[in-house]
């Protein structure tokens, strides 16, 4: 069974740029969530997916933005990229029924310089 | 708003050795998570707690919950340099919609 696959691993970009993530989650999970790790803020939540729909927000500029596809895979994208947005993306999956957990991908290294 | 807190935050110790790392939060949550991360990868669940007194054991790692005390427990049994890595927990407060809030962690370095 496939993973949650996130592309792509690695990005560096310039201030001022934009950036699009991608994430893929296990077959059959619809409910599709994002965070940011950095070494000073830790692992913070930026937003989750439901079907399509935006169901909750982190606390977050309106810079970063997300979306999801009929299919359940989404993207996220951050505009007029900061030094501060250099960190770790993390998206992860889950059935939201049954007790089970998420599941991460192997997240995108973005390095803004 | 939610808060998670881990202590301790730095962990040294010798192989063989027994420990336990906590896991407080400030509000109700219907679930709590423990999740491993190695230097430069992902996040790899490890436990799913979903309801008071609930333990999970896996190898050398049992994992506790008290909801009342609003309080979880990763203890380490004999511990072996594999282990070496570090250690979050997180909490979701509704229903799983409201995404993980994540305490800050803790770095496990196991001495052989």
């Amino acid at each position: 069974k496939a993973g949650v696959t996130q592309t792509p691993r690695y990005l560096i970009k310039t201030r001022g740029q934009q950036v699009t993530l991608s994430c893929s989650p296990i077959s059959g999970h619809r409910s599709v969530s994002w965070y940011q790790q950095t070494p000073g803020q830790g692992l913070q939540f930026l937003f989750e997916y439901f079907s399509e729909t935006q169901r909750n927000k982190g606390n977050f500029p309106g810079r970063f933005s997300g979306r999801q596809f009929s299919n359940s895979r989404s993207e996220m994208n951050v505009s007029t990229l900061e030094l501060g947005d250099s960190a770790l993306y993390l998206c992860a999956s889950t059935l939201l029924t049954g007790g089970r957990g998420y599941t991460f991908g192997s997240g995108t290294r973005l390095t803004v310089v | 708003e939610l808060k998670v807190e881990q202590n301790p935050l730095f962990l040294s110790m010798q192989e063989g050795k027994n420990y336990t790392i906590y896991c407080n939060y400030s509000t109700t949550s219907d679930r709590l998570y423990w999740y491993r991360q190695d230097p430069g990868k992902s996040l790899e669940s490890l436990f799913v707690l979903l309801s008071n007194g609930a333990v999970k054991q896996e190898g050398r790692l049992m994992a506790s919950l008290d909801t009342k005390a609003r309080l979880s427990t990763l203890h380490i049994t004999a511990a072996v340099h594999d282990l070496s890595a570090t250690y979050f927990c997180a909490v979701n407060s509704g229903g799983g919609a409201d995404g993980l809030t994540f305490g800050k962690g803790t770095h496990l370095i196991i001495q052989p």
